[in-house]
């Protein structure tokens, strides 16, 4: 168990490049999550995957941003035409749901610059 | 949808004193309640949780009683040490399947 993996730990980008995130969870963890963090705030959900599928997305991820889990295992997260407002960082988190029960494991996080 | 309000910090004790971080919260159904922490330099890890009414979670001498009647869920240890400053989170879970964060409680405990 090698725990929640992100890449690149940071990231500096200008304004209207476009993004790209890796996730790799836990192994046969079967739920994946992306978080949003900026200074001073908890955690905001963006979206979560069980297995390949994406079950649900908040209102935050707007047009510009797409999440992928195509063979449930890794995820990407997509920003594209990124803005200053994407300025975060991104947290992913991974889970095995069994019986109900659910413990969510973080990663340490991709800190986004858009410049 | 779900929502959390816990206290703002930053919280500022000596060793050994008493720490309280109240966290109330509104959710949809019966949520089960956890507390996250995160220390400096690492990322979120779950400190404990409580899934039904009087249910007390506790771990590394803090507790937290899930208060059903006041949609509470505080944090309390009994003398803090150095290495428990650090930000810590309310998060319920309810309808779903996503914690809803609170906006973090940062505790500086000098020696």
């Amino acid at each position: 168990d090698t725990g929640v993996s992100q890449d690149p730990r940071h990231k500096i980008t200008k304004r209207g490049q476009n993004v790209t995130f890796r996730c790799d969870p836990i192994s046969e963890h079967n739920r994946l999550y992306w978080y949003r963090q900026t200074l001073g705030q908890g955690p905001e959900f963006l979206t979560y995957f069980q297995n390949e599928a994406q079950l649900e997305k908040s209102r935050l991820l707007s047009d510009r941003f797409s999440a992928e889990r195509p063979k449930g295992s890794f995820s990407t997260l997509e920003i594209q035409r990124t803005e200053q407002g994407d300025s975060a960082m991104y947290l992913c988190a991974s889970s095995l749901v069994q019986g109900g029960n659910e413990k969510l494991f973080f990663g340490s996080g991709t800190q986004l610059s858009v410049l | 949808g779900d929502s959390v309000t816990q206290m703002e910090g930053p919280v500022t004790l000596s060793e050994e004193a008493f720490l309280t971080i109240n966290c109330t919260y509104t959710a949809t159904g019966y949520p089960s309640l956890f507390w996250y922490v995160q220390y400096p330099g690492e990322g979120l890890q779950l400190l404990l949780k409580a899934t039904k009414a009087d249910d007390k979670g506790s771990n590394k001498g803090f507790e937290a009683t899930y208060r059903k009647e006041t949609t509470s869920f505080h944090l309390e240890k009994g003398s803090v040490q150095v290495s428990d400053s650090a930000v810590y989170f309310c998060a319920p879970k309810a309808a779903g399947n996503k914690l809803t964060f609170g906006g973090g409680t940062r505790v500086l405990v000098k020696p």
